[in-house]
C-alpha cells in the first residue's frame, strides 16, 4: 500500500462547477500537505500547502486537512477550462523528504 | 523573474550510455531537490541538497545514480550505464531555506527516453 494514495480520474466537470479533489494518506508524521497544479509537459506548479489540520482559502480554491481521518481535499470553485491539469496533492513530516500522490487528471470542459 | 531551469529538455540515450542532467535553481535558493516522474505517476524524490551537501539520497534507485552541486547552486543528476527503466521525467526543485519541502519551485523536467 502506497503512504499517498490518490484516484487518478480522469474527472470531467462542466465550466462553473464546483470541483472536489482528495487524498488519503497512512503516515501519521505528515504535518504539512501541499496541492500542485501540473500542466502537459510542464513542472509541478504549487497552489497551497496547509500545516497541520484545518481549512486555507486562497481565491477559487480551499484546502482542506483532517488529520484524524488522514484524509485532504482540495475544492476549486467557478472552475474554468484554465484549471483543466492534473492536481498533485504532496505530503511532508516537517523535513525535506515530500511524498507525492499520483496525481488526478481534470477537464473542465466550457 | 527567473525560475528553476533544466537542461537538456529532451534526451534520448542508448541503453548503455551515461547522460547528465542539469539543474539551475532560482539564485540565492538554500535547497534543491531532485524527482524522478514515471508517466502517469507522481514525482518521486530522489535525492536533497542543502547548499553543497547532499543530505539525503535515500530515494536514488541504484549506484548508477549520482548528483552534485559543488557550489551550491547549479546541481547535475548522472546516470551511468543507463537501463530502459530509466525513461522518465526528471524533475528539479528549490526552495529559498534549508529542508523546506513545502514551498518548492519546480523546473520543467528533463523527459529521458532510454532506447
Amino acid at each position: 500500500q502506497k503512504e499517498v494514495e490518490q484516484d487518478p480520474g480522469p474527472l470531467s466537470v462542466p465550466e462553473g462547477a464546483i470541483v472536489s479533489l482528495n487524498c488519503t494518506y497512512s503516515n501519521s508524521a505528515f504535518q504539512y500537505f501541499m496541492w500542485y497544479r501540473q500542466y502537459s509537459r510542464k513542472g509541478p506548479e504549487l497552489l497551497m500547502y496547509t500545516y497541520s489540520s484545518g481549512n486555507k482559502e486562497d481565491g477559487r480554491f480551499t484546502a482542506q486537512v483532517d488529520k484524524s481521518s488522514k484524509y485532504i481535499s482540495l475544492f476549486i470553485r467557478d472552475s474554468q477550462p484554465s484549471d483543466s491539469a492534473t492536481y498533485l496533492c504532496a505530503m511532508s513530516g516537517g523535513y525535506q523528504k515530500v511524498t507525492f500522490g499520483t496525481g488526478t487528471k481534470l477537464q473542465v470542459i466550457p | 523573474g527567473a525560475g528553476v531551469s533544466q537542461s537538456p529538455r529532451y534526451k534520448v540515450a542508448k541503453r548503455g550510455q551515461d547522460v547528465a542532467l542539469r539543474c539551475d535553481p532560482i539564485s540565492g535558493h538554500v535547497s534543491l531537490f531532485w524527482y524522478q516522474q514515471a508517466l502517469g505517476q507522481g514525482p518521486e524524490f530522489l535525492t536533497y541538497f542543502q547548499n553543497e551537501a547532499q543530505l539525503d539520497k535515500s530515494g536514488l534507485p541504484s549506484d548508477r545514480f549520482f548528483a552534485e552541486r559543488p557550489e551550491g547552486s547549479v546541481s547535475t543528476l548522472k546516470i551511468q550505464r543507463t537501463q530502459q527503466e530509466d525513461s522518465a521525467v526528471y524533475l528539479c526543485a528549490s526552495s529559498p531555506s534549508p529542508g523546506q519541502g513545502e514551498t518548492q519551485y519546480f523546473g520543467p523536467g528533463t523527459r529521458l527516453l532510454v532506447l
